[in-house]
This record gives structure tokens, sequence and C-alpha cells, in this order.
């Protein structure tokens, strides 16, 4: 099993643009979650959803950021319109519910806006 | 609400010396307590769990209820433990998957 992939792993787009970033879980994991990690404030949690319905998302910074999850194999990040503030990596990780919390972490993306 | 302090932003050790990563937390119910690790160009991972009562790498962590922490410790200091260490907490109630992080610490074991 490769992990959990993101894609892409860099981007860098210019203030008031579209960013959507991808994420695929581990098969057979039924959590998925979505974090941002910024110097000043470390690992937040923004949202996260069991068997693709979501679960908690008073994380989300603002109504620019949405996340669905389609399928059990696959979801989004998406923020619209994007900001410089929100330049960060996103990290997107994975979990059995029967496995004690232990969370499976992809290799982030890295956002940069300008 | 649930919280996790890392007083360090930075730890800096001689290889070979004892190394204490600090983490204290706030919680009203029963946490459960993890320590994770991220090495240089590999992706964040779990290190060890107070719930396994494990030592991972010769890195033990012991819950301390009276003082709400979980300090990260090892005897003697290895090159290869230079990483990026973030403490997390849990609800235990909800199936243990809402994960509070740390800000992290970073070790630096200087040869």
């Amino acid at each position: 099993d490769a992990g959990v992939i993101q894609s892409p792993r860099h981007e860098v787009t210019e203030m008031g643009q579209e960013v959507t970033l991808r994420c695929k879980p581990i098969s057979g994991h039924d959590y998925l979650f979505w974090y941002r990690q910024t110097m000043m404030r470390g690992l937040e949690l923004l949202i996260y959803f069991n068997n693709n319905v979501p679960i908690d998302d008073s994380g989300m910074p603002e109504d620019r950021f949405s996340a669905k999850m389609p399928n059990a194999s696959f979801s989004t990040l998406k923020i619209q319109p994007s900001e410089p503030r929100d330049s960060a990596v996103y990290f997107c990780a994975s979990s059995f519910g029967g496995g004690l919390g232990e969370q499976f972490f992809g290799p982030g993306t890295r956002l940069t806006v300008l | 609400a649930q919280r996790v302090t890392q007083p360090e932003k930075l730890l800096s050790v001689f290889k070979g010396a004892p190394v204490e990563l600090k983490c204290n937390y706030s919680y009203s119910g029963s946490p459960e307590l993890f320590w994770y690790v991220q090495y240089s160009r590999q992706r964040l991972q779990l290190l060890l769990r107070h719930i396994s009562r494990e030592s991972i790498k010769g890195f033990t962590a012991d819950l301390n209820k009276g003082e709400t922490s979980f300090h990260l410790k090892k005897p003697f200091a290895q090159e290869e433990d230079s990483a990026m260490y973030y403490c997390a907490l849990t609800p235990k109630s909800g199936g243990y998957q809402k994960v509070t992080f740390g800000i992290g610490t970073k070790l630096q074991v200087i040869p």
C-alpha cells in the first residue's frame, strides 16, 4: 500500500484563485482528516469524515473553505477564493475506527498564495 | 475544550545525553495521549501511545494525571532522534478520533 496519497505536492497560486487539494486515503480506513500546519499555530484539524460523512467541521476557518468526500477513496479540500494567509502545508490523514486512534498521514501539500 | 501545550519549540542536546520533551494537556474528561514524530523528508507518524504502555526506539512517556503531563523521555539521545515531535490528545469517548496536536518541539541531537 502506498499509504495516504495527496496531490499536488506543491501549489503556487495567486490571491483570488480557486485551489483544490486532493487526497486518497488508505483502503479500508473509515476516517479521513484534513489538517493545516503553520509555524504559528502548528497542526490544526480542519474537518474529519466518517464513512464519507462530515462529522466535525468546526475547524474550517471560513466559508471560503469547503471539503467533500464523494466516496471512500477520494476527498477534496477547496479554497475559493484563496488569500495569502491560507499559505500553509495541508495534510490529509486516515484511520481505522478500531485502531485506537492511530492516524496515517499523507506527505502534505505545500500551498503558497501570492 | 482540549488543549495541548509543548513549551519548547527547540530542544538541543548532545549525543548520549538524556532527552525530555515536555507536554502538558488540559481536558476535563478522560484523554488518550500520543506522541507523533516527523523525521526529515518523512511523513508524520505515530511514535507511541499511552494506552499501549510501549517503548519505541528507546522512548517512553508516562501519563501524570495530577500534573496533566505526558512527557517523552529517552535516557541516551542518538543522532537519528533528531526530528519534530508532536504531543497529541484525543477523548476516549467518541472513538479516539478527534485529535488535538501540540505545536511541536524540534529535537536537535548534536554529535
